[in-house]
């Protein structure tokens, strides 16, 4: 059984240019979570989304930034027009239900942007 | 608003046992604790979950006095390896959909 997936493991974009981040949750799971993770911090709770919709964005910036997590592939993270202050870990989490207030959530081994 | 707080650093030696304990005084009444584990340059690792009282796994112990507002997760006899970030997660009792990370402690385990 595979675990959480992500790619690419690392992405270099210049200032302005896009970047998009993909999750593959683990088999079963309807849940995923994006973390930002900044150099030498904690992780940072940016939004958590089910099969074709966005629970809770309250944690994502409201410009640039959005998520999708379509009925069929991964969730994708996409950052637009980025800017030096973007370059960080981007984890992904899934967990099979997201209501028993019951947090185990399995981590991907994250993207590091870095922004040029 | 800070829902959990943590030591930034401890010290200990191989063969320690080591406690780190994590405050939660907004804790939920249906809330869970869970203690995550991270290595440098990966993602974290689920440690152990609990509800109250004591929960014992293959790699460390959780203890959750009756009032739930704090948590200590015990790791008995570190080696070099157990090197990392710990994190302790709770749920909010205003928007259980907002899941707050503590700022995590840093546990150097030296030879």
């Amino acid at each position: 059984n595979a675990g959480v997936m992500q790619n690419p493991r690392h992405l270099v974009r210049r200032r302005g240019q896009e970047a998009r981040l993909r999750c593959s949750p683990m088999k079963g799971h309807s849940h995923v979570y994006w973390y930002r993770q900044l150099p030498e911090e904690g992780l940072k709770f940016m939004v958590y989304l089910q099969k074709e919709n966005i629970i809770d964005e309250s944690g994502m910036p409201k410009e640039r930034f959005s998520a999708e997590f379509p009925k069929e592939g991964p969730s994708i993270l996409r950052i637009q027009q980025v800017v030096r202050g973007d370059s960080a870990a981007y984890f992904c989490a899934s967990s099979p239900q997201g209501t028993s207030r019951s947090y185990e959530q399995y981590f991907g081994p994250g993207t590091r942007l870095t922004v040029t | 608003l800070a829902k959990t707080t943590q030591p930034i650093s401890m010290d200990s030696y191989e063969g320690q046992e080591v406690n780190i304990t994590c405050s939660h005084n907004n804790i939920a009444t249906n809330d869970y604790i869970t203690w995550y584990q991270q290595f440098p340059s990966q993602g974290p690792r689920f440690i152990i979950q609990g509800y109250k009282t004591k929960v014992t796994n293959e790699v460390a112990s959780l203890f959750i006095p009756a009032d739930r507002k704090s948590s200590t997760l015990s790791l008995p006899r570190v080696s070099l390896s157990d090197t990392a970030v710990y994190y302790c997660l709770v749920g909010d009792e205003d928007n259980f959909n907002k899941f707050y990370f503590g700022s995590g402690t840093k546990l150097n385990v030296k030879p």
